[in-house]
């Protein structure tokens, strides 16, 4: 079975500190996507991956960058946390883009 | 820009009962349409794909149906149970991937 893994389930930072999201998946997947989820708003892309070292923007790429410097590890970077940033952050992969996504269980981030 | 529609929002039936939720999408080019369960403070779990060139795909009790012409899919579960109470999402991808905002089902024992 796939598992994409992210590194926390909850974590709580201050305003402006440099928070760090870590998602991996273990089944040679090319394509890696970083997604939010809020009440009300649903669903959102964040950015995606489909290969080492390349990204593209998704649809709110404000306030994040990302780093993907390995296949198996797609990481989500937050330079300066703000409060509008609390959300769930999901990640998950798939093998090409037509192929079927599989999530990680997310993390739910709470900036104070 | 995709736009995904997801009706109804919110759906409450007696176990037992044959179900139909929907989605809709404004941009047919799209590589496939996947649905997701997703369970409260979960992450999502894929339920089915269907690729652009499917009419239809099927799981034990849930059937996936894509018309890309008129930019639908519907998602069936037969027979429902309780533990089929969950958000159900629809995602199309065409590269960029875009999710409905979900229907929350209860199923009443």
């Amino acid at each position: 079975d796939v598992k994409v893994t992210q590194s926390s389930r909850y974590l709580v930072k201050r305003t402006g500190e440099k928070v760090f999201l870590e998602c991996v998946q273990d089944m040679d997947h090319e394509n890696m996507f970083w997604y939010r989820q809020d009440p009300g708003l649903g669903l959102r892309l964040i950015y995606f991956s489909y290969d080492v070292k390349m990204k593209e923007k998704g649809d709110i790429p404000e306030g994040y960058s990302v780093s993907r410097e390995k296949k198996e590890r797609f990481s989500l970077i937050l330079e300066s946390a703000s409060t509008n940033q609390t959300s769930m952050y999901l990640c998950a992969s798939s093998w090409r883009l037509y192929n079927e996504q599989f999530f990680g269980p997310g993390t739910r981030l709470t900036v104070l | 820009k995709q736009e995904v529609t997801q009706i109804p929002a919110a759906l409450s039936v007696p176990e037992g009962e044959n179900l139909v939720l929907n989605c809709s999408f404004t941009d047919s080019a799209i590589y496939n349409l996947q649905w997701f369960r997703q369970d409260p403070g979960k992450g999502l779990t894929s339920l089915l794909l269907i690729q652009s060139s499917q009419r239809e795909q099927t799981s034990g009790r849930l059937n996936a149906s894509l018309d890309k012409s008129s930019g639908r899919s519907t998602l069936y579960i037969a027979a429902s149970q309780p533990g089929d109470s969950a958000t159900y999402l629809c995602n199309t991808n065409a590269g960029k991937s875009t999710f409905g905002d979900g229907t929350t089902l209860t199923v009443k024992p």
